[in-house]
Formats: C-alpha cells, sequence, structure tokens
C-alpha cells in the first residue's frame, strides 16, 4: 500500500498571503493525486486532480504540482473560507490511499 | 446538483450486520463507479470499496474483503454497503463517494455524501 505523507501537520498562515501545502508520496504514483478540502462537519470536496487540474468550480486561486513523488497544493492568496484541513490522495495503485492531512489555520 | 444520502448507520454490537445505504440523485447514476470510504475516530480517511458503473466489478481493501460486500441497484440509483461481523474497530463514519470518471474506474472522488455514523459498542 503507497503511504502518502503531508506537511506540514499544521501551517499557519495569514490571510491574504499564500499558502503551500506537501505531499509525499512512498512510490512513484506518477500524476495520479488528488487534493481535498475538509471543512469541520462537511464531507471532503475535491479540489485537484491529476495533480493540477482543478476541479469543477474550483477557483483559480488553487494550483497543484508535481508528479512521481513530490507534490505541492499551492492556495495564492489565502480568504477566510479556505482555512480548513487539506488531504492529498493517490490513486495510481489499489487501494487508494490518503495522507493525514494538513490543518490550515488562520495566523 | 449531484446528492448522496448514506442512511443505515447506528449502535451494533460486536459480530452483528449492518446494512448502509447511498441514495443518489442529479446524475446518470449507472454511467459511474461508486466507493465508500471511512473515517473512525481521531484516524485519516480510508477507502474501503469501489464497484464499477454496472456493478460487475467489486473491489475491496484487504482488511474488509470477506466482512463487507457493496452492491449497487442502477434501477434505485442506489448503493449499498453490507457490513458484516463487525468489530470496534469498524466504528467510524462511513462515506459514499462518487468517482470521477465516466464509465471508468479513476478512483478520485468527485462528490462526497455527509456520511452516516456506525458505532459498533457492547
Amino acid at each position: 500500500e503507497i503511504v502518502m505523507s503531508q506537511s506540514p501537520a499544521t501551517l499557519s498562515v495569514s490571510p491574504g498571503e499564500r499558502a503551500t501545502l506537501s505531499c509525499r508520496a512512498s512510490q512513484n504514483i506518477r500524476s495520479k493525486l488528488a487534493w481535498y478540502q475538509r471543512k469541520a462537519g462537511q464531507p471532503p470536496r475535491l479540489l485537484i486532480y491529476a495533480a493540477s487540474a482543478r476541479a469543477t468550480g474550483i477557483p483559480a486561486g488553487f494550483s497543484g504540482s508535481g508528479s512521481g513523488t513530490e507534490f505541492t497544493l499551492t492556495i495564492s492568496s489565502l480568504q477566510s473560507e479556505d482555512f480548513a484541513i487539506y488531504y492529498c490522495q493517490q490513486y495510481n495503485s489499489w487501494p487508494p490511499t490518503f495522507g493525514q492531512g494538513t490543518k490550515l489555520e488562520i495566523k | 446538483q449531484v446528492q448522496l444520502v448514506e442512511s443505515g448507520g447506528g449502535v451494533v454490537q460486536p459480530g452483528r450486520s449492518l446494512r448502509l445505504s447511498c441514495a443518489a440523485s442529479g446524475f446518470t447514476f449507472s454511467n459511474y463507479a461508486m466507493h465508500w470510504v471511512r473515517q473512525a475516530p481521531g484516524k485519516g480517511l480510508e477507502w474501503l470499496a469501489v464497484i464499477s458503473h454496472d456493478g460487475v466489478n467489486p473491489y475491496y481493501r484487504d482488511s474488509v474483503k470477506g466482512r463487507f460486500t457493496i452492491s449497487r441497484d442502477n434501477s434505485k440509483n442506489t448503493l449499498y454497503l453490507q457490513l458484516n461481523s463487525l468489530t470496534p474497530e469498524d466504528t467510524a463514519v462511513y462515506y459514499c463517494a462518487k468517482d470521477r470518471g465516466f464509465v471508468v474506474v479513476v478512483a478520485a472522488f468527485e462528490d462526497w455524501g455527509q456520511g452516516t455514523l456506525v458505532t459498533v459498542s457492547s
């Protein structure tokens, strides 16, 4: 099973600033990576798939990059509604696996 | 818009069974593979099972193979998960999720339900 590792566990950023979240896969997953946003009491929301493609309705301020084992989610200018937990997930190999999440909090 | 509504959760004793349902609307259910994902208290998201759009090819993570059964009724736009031989470690919120791929299985999860809580306790 592929292990997904996210860093940092918690990221404190001021509104309006940029946030950069990292995700590492224990094996090469090509570009088969998705990012999800999760707010309290809600299910995950797909943000990015195929490492860099924005899902339907996701603002341009969210961008993903990377391939192989190293991936990044960048939020260009944080809005209040962006403070949440972010998960990466690989779907290159079965079973699909998730990272433990990065909590993005207001500084 | 896509709606996925899970039901069937509750408190169940160890060793007993439960069947979860996920009612889908807002899309052509029969065109998409569907998944179950769970999250135990204080733990991460764990994918459990997938079923192809036509219900022919179920696939499970090893730890639930033989205990859990995924199925679907495309005439009722409903996904199911039969949980057998439950243990306290199965206590979690169970989510159904729609695959991103059209007809094919991609295993990226485009839409999720709100989840249903299963508590296994004596």
